[in-house]
């Protein structure tokens, strides 16, 4: 199975900054990695999928990038509704796993 | 566009078995795979199984093969989770989710773009 290691496990950022989380996946996956975020007690979100491409109505501020083996997810410009936990995964098997999540904290 | 909703959770003894259902509404279900994600208290979202559209392959994590098994019943719009052998790292809230694809010139790409609100299953005695 393809195995996704994410960093950071958490973070604390201000209100405007810059986040950046990243994602390596244990073979060489193309861009077939999505991200997703989820907020307590509610379903997960897909942002990004194909590494790059923004799903429908998520804001422009999130972006996507990388192939291979190493991915990133940056927020630019981090807002209070940002608080959340973010997961990577990968769709290039049908073992469809995630990373083991980032958890973004607002300081 | 379609809603997914997940029943059948609950508490459970362990060494149990349980089934939970996903059962769709407002589109074709029988376009799209479906998955099972679960997340653990404190955790993180871990993919569990995921059926195809016809529900001839079923796929599982590593850490549920041989205990958990995928069925689903087009004509009802629902697919189904078998769980056996309940044991207490089961405890998680269960989503089931739609696969959906995105299609370039030369490559397709899925991702889950429909989800349900959950189902909880805890495992104590």
């Amino acid at each position: 199975d393809i195995h996704m290691t994410q960093s950071p496990s958490s973070l604390s950022a201000s209100v405007g900054d810059k986040v950046t989380i990243t994602c390596r996946a244990s073979q060489s996956i193309g861009n077939y990695v999505n991200w997703y975020q989820h907020k307590p007690g509610k379903a997960p979100n897909l942002l990004i999928y194909g590494a790059s491409t923004l799903h429908t109505g998520v804001p422009s501020r999130f972006s996507g990038s990388g192939s291979g083996t190493d991915f990133t997810l940056t927020i630019n410009s981090l807002q209070p509704e940002d608080l959340a936990s973010y997961y990577c995964q990968q769709t290039f098997s049908r073992v469809r796993a995630f990373g083991q999540g980032t958890k973004v904290e607002i300081k | 566009q379609m809603d997914l909703v997940e029943s059948g959770g609950g508490v459970v003894q362990p060494g149990r078995s349980l089934r939970l259902s996903c059962v769709a509404s407002g589109s074709t279900f029988s376009y799209y795979g479906i998955y099972w994600v679960r997340q653990a208290p404190g955790k993180g979202l871990e993919w569990a199984a995921g059926i195809s559209k016809d529900g001839t392959k079923q796929y599982y994590g590593e850490s549920v093969k041989g205990r958990f098994t995928l069925s689903r019943d087009n004509s009802k719009n629902t697919v189904y989770l078998e769980i056996n052998s309940l044991g207490a790292n089961d405890t998680a809230v269960y989503y089931c989710a739609r696969e959906f694809w995105d299609f370039t010139s030369t490559d397709y790409y899925y991702y889950m773009d429909v989800w349900g609100k959950g189902t909880t299953v805890t495992v104590s005695s």
